[in-house]
């Protein structure tokens, strides 16, 4: 299995442009993660889903970030418009259940916001 | 609420045993898990240890579990400097499938 792929690998924008990170899990998984990770906060987790359906979206930070799952093996992370302090890098995890296993994560893409 | 603490920082020289301490709050997670991030990349799973085990080896890793303190702890053994890296402790939550994670432990081999 090729492991959890993320795209891009970087990204560079300036504020106010729209952003579209994509994750394709691991085939199989059930359960898929969007993290951010900066020096400043460590790694947070965004939002999680389980078979395509949202389940908790509590660590979203603000209505400009929205994240879908339309189905098992593709997601989408969006910011509209973009900030400076998104800059980060967002990682994307896929686990195959919630009974232990741990979950797999992706490369990451490192976003600057310019 | 769950929390997952780490010390932030380990030096050892190459050749020791390194050993990484973690704390955790949720008495009811049911699996424990040691991840490894190297600069640039993901965090890859290590191993994982399930809450009724005290103790698992895999190769030169040790994970230690005291469940009545609420502590983990992974040692590496014969330390390279190659485990150069930022290592996580991460708790489950009971049937969600989400894990807490700790600030991660930046460990630093020196030849």
């Amino acid at each position: 299995d090729a492991g959890v792929i993320q795209s891009p690998r970087h990204e560079v924008t300036e504020m106010g442009q729209e952003v579209t990170l994509r994750c394709k899990p691991i085939s199989g998984h059930d359960y898929l993660f969007w993290y951010r990770q900066t020096m400043m906060r460590g790694l947070e987790l965004l939002i999680y889903f389980n078979n395509n359906v949202p389940i908790d979206d509590s660590g979203m930070p603000e209505d400009r970030f929205s994240a879908k799952m339309p189905n098992a093996s593709f997601s989408t992370l969006k910011i509209q418009p973009s900030e400076p302090r998104d800059s980060a890098v967002y990682f994307c995890a896929s686990s195959p259940s919630n009974r232990g296993g741990g979950q797999f994560f992706g490369p990451g893409t490192r976003l600057t916001v310019l | 609420g769950e929390d997952v603490e780490q010390s932030l920082f380990l030096s050892v020289r190459e050749g020791d045993s390194s050993v990484i301490n973690c704390t955790y709050t949720d008495s009811s997670s049911t699996y424990l898990y040691w991840y490894k991030q190297e600069p640039g990349a993901g965090l890859q799973l290590l191993t994982y240890i399930f809450s009724n085990m005290d103790m698992k080896q895999d190769q030169r890793l040790t994970v230690l579990l005291n469940k009545k303190d609420k502590h983990l702890s992974l040692r590496i053994a014969d330390t390279q400097t190659g485990d150069s890296a930022i290592y996580f402790c991460a708790e489950s939550i009971r049937n969600t499938g989400k894990l807490i994670f700790g600030q991660g432990t930046t460990l630093q081999v020196k030849p």
